[in-house]
């Protein structure tokens, strides 16, 4: 199994809605990535696990709260989003948190109503 | 900090012509680079990376990249568009300062026409 899954690929809620987006791999890697990307923009990283611990946090609002039950399994949790937060949410994974590579998933595509 | 550069945010070629997608790194220590291709509505798909060795990379659907450490740069080529290859593209850098990071270029839409 080489690839990055994620569930649900669209969501819908409204702001004082609480949502989860689910990333799984089945390739072994010890690093899982969160990225959000706005229409026409590169991915902006959100945080990193290395081994099923929190690595960085790039200044993400705490409405988001990313979890790493264990090493196959990631997860964003979602909580009071504003409507700016509508975005395309990629999961990433890589053999671990180095230089290597990063496997990207197809997204999760949200709207924030 | 490390920075990576796409000139062209888009470029348009014919069906059958070359592709040429540029992008140059800047980074104090010998970076890894890398190209994915994004389609509408999906995620990304790694293309080539350079990480040591061999300058010339090859990736998947013809594509490759030269590393050119004295013009800084990682540009993406492809002998011959096809209408499937339309998408955007991004270069993407790691390493030195940007350590378990990867750096993003602003992204490259191409075009292509029959």
């Amino acid at each position: 199994d080489t690839e990055v899954t994620q569930t649900p690929k669209h969501l819908v809620m409204g702001m004082t809605n609480k949502k989860s987006l689910k990333c799984e791999q089945h390739m072994g890697h010890r690093a899982m990535y969160w990225y959000k990307q706005k229409a026409k923009k590169p991915p902006e990283l959100m945080f990193v696990y290395s081994y099923e611990k929190l690595s960085i946090n790039e200044s993400v609002p705490s409405r988001f709260s990313p979890e790493c039950p264990n090493s196959s399994l990631l997860n964003l949790h979602l909580h009071a989003l504003q409507p700016e937060d509508s975005a395309l949410y990629l999961c990433a994974s890589g053999p671990d948190f180095s230089t290597d590579t990063q496997y990207f998933g197809p997204g999760t595509r949200l709207t924030v109503l | 900090a490390q920075s990576v550069t796409q000139l062209g945010s888009h470029v348009s070629v014919s069906e059958g012509a070359l592709v040429l997608l540029r992008c140059n790194y800047s980074s104090s220590v010998p970076p890894y680079l890398f190209w994915y291709v994004q389609y509408p509505n999906q995620g990304l798909q790694l293309l080539l990376k350079y990480t040591t060795g061999a300058t010339l990379v090859k990736g998947i659907n013809g594509f490759e990249a030269e590393f050119k450490k004295s013009e800084t740069s990682f540009h993406l080529t492809k002998p011959s568009a096809h209408m499937s290859d339309a998408a955007e593209y991004f270069c993407a850098g790691a390493g030195g300062t940007s350590y378990g990071k990867l750096t993003f270029g602003q992204g490259t839409i191409l075009t292509v026409h029959p």
